[in-house]
């Protein structure tokens, strides 16, 4: 099976936080994304990257930054949180081909207060 | 904008009932189609992919495809309240994109 494993799965953080999300797969993918979730706004991609040290920006890009130095490794990195980033955080992943199924992690749910 | 459109419900049908879920799409180039479900406080989690028009079964679920019509479509047999869930329909973009297209969810409500 595939497993994305996102380590923090409940933050709370102060305002003016750096935030480091991770999230590992061990499926060999070469997709990875961030998303966040937002009741009644759906599934919003941050970031993607689809190789290693190669990222692109998504729909909602700021305030955000990303990591990815090993294929197995994608980190959200929120440089200085506020509290419009409360929200839950999926890490995803994928095979290198177009059209493949996307695999969530468990999701980290960050509060910013 | 590529665009993919849910109903977002609530669907409520009884116990036991067919409880049929809908996705229409705007990029009529797009050949991978899934259905996640997802519970309240939980990540997606695959239900089905189809690439092919018609039905594909499996278990209790049957996703239906019509590329023409360009929608597609997650039929729940003997739904059961277990079943009460958000269904996201994802479609996959045409051009060799490796970035699906997520609806915002139908929720699914199974009453007893």
């Amino acid at each position: 099976d595939v497993k994305v494993t996102q380590s923090s799965r409940y933050l709370v953080k102060r305002t003016g936080e750096k935030v480091f999300l991770e999230c590992v797969q061990d499926m060999d993918h070469e997709n990875m994304f961030w998303y966040r979730q937002d009741p009644g706004l759906g599934l919003r991609l941050i970031y993607f990257s689809y190789d290693v040290k190669m990222k692109e920006k998504g729909d909602i890009p700021e305030g955000y930054s990303v990591s990815r130095e090993k294929k197995e490794r994608f980190s959200l990195i929120l440089e200085s949180a506020s509290t419009n980033q409360t929200s839950m955080y999926l890490c995803a992943s994928s095979l290198g081909s177009a059209g493949n199924t996307i695999y969530f992690g468990e999701g980290s749910w960050l509060t910013v207060v | 904008q590529k665009e993919v459109e849910q109903n977002s419900g609530p669907l409520s049908v009884p116990e036991g009932a067919i409880a049929s879920l809908n996705c229409t799409y705007s990029d009529r180039g797009s050949q991978s189609f899934f259905w996640y479900r997802q519970y309240s406080g939980k990540s997606p989690e695959l239900i089905m992919s189809i690439y092919s028009n018609g039905d594909k079964e499996d278990g209790r679920f049957t996703a239906q495809l019509n590329k023409a019509s360009q929608y597609v479509s997650l039929l729940i047999r003997d739904s059961q309240p277990s079943d009460s869930a958000t269904y996201l329909c994802a479609v996959g973009q045409s051009g060799g994109s490796y970035i699906p297209t997520f609806g915002r969810g139908t929720s699914l409500i199974v009453h007893p």
